[in-house]
């Protein structure tokens, strides 16, 4: 059974720290990782990796996957209020119609 | 842009009532799917359509079936509701009929409450 964890579970920082969101997967015939951020509502978008070692950026996010070891980071510096949410990770794997969410990392960002 | 439309927003149901959740994307997306989300248990599909006339299960699917008769609509049924079947409901479609070239687009939900 594929299965996807993350950690932590919740985090609380205040404005301006750096923060690393970890995603750890095990799955049959692994095509990629994707990661979203949920706000009030739908998930939205920000990565999706499918090599190892290439950093994908976006502003002051950033996350790296790491095939061998089965993991991924997301990192978010400078972090703002904006930033508070839960952050999803997924990983498509086996027929690659589907995708295999983890529980999420709540991130609370004080000003 | 409407993207992924959900109806409805909120719903309530008694034990053993049947209802339909609507939904439509005006992307021209192959993939859609449904997904249900419990607190601690992140996303998990339901069931999922990779083109009109083709739907196949997803994780969790009993107590829930679908038909794909065109692109753009993908609607829920709930056949006989359970206070198990409480949960929010995301549609989620997708460019080509996989996806590991393009990532889902939510819809934004319908919160389903079943007494």
């Amino acid at each position: 059974e594929d299965k996807v964890v993350q950690s932590p579970l919740s985090l609380v920082v205040h404005e301006g720290d750096t923060v690393t969101l970890n995603c750890s997967y095990e799955v049959t015939n692994f095509r990629s990782l994707l990661w979203y951020k949920q706000e009030k509502k739908a998930p939205t978008f920000l990565f999706m990796l499918t090599s190892s070692g290439i950093e994908k950026k976006s502003g002051r996010l950033s996350s790296i996957l790491d095939k061998k070891e089965l993991f991924s980071i997301l990192n978010i510096t400078a972090t703002q209020t904006g930033d508070s949410a839960v952050y999803l990770c997924a990983v498509e794997a086996r027929a690659g119609n589907m995708l295999t969410f983890g529980g999420g990392t709540r991130l609370m960002v004080k000003p | 842009n409407a993207g992924v439309t959900q109806t409805p927003k909120f719903q309530v149901l008694k034990t053993g009532q049947s209802m339909t959740l609507q939904c439509a994307q005006d992307m021209n997306h192959e993939y859609m799917s449904w997904y249900r989300q419990d607190p601690g248990m992140g996303l998990r599909l339901i069931h999922y359509s990779v083109g009109a006339g083709i739907t196949d299960q997803g994780e969790v699917p009993n107590g829930y079936n679908v038909s794909r008769s065109t692109t753009e609509d993908f609607p829920l049924r709930l056949l006989s509701a359970a206070p198990s079947q409480t949960s929010v409901y995301f549609c989620a479609s997708s460019y080509g009929s996989g996806l590991s070239n393009s990532p889902l687009h939510f819809g934004n939900g319908t919160r389903l409450t079943v007494t």
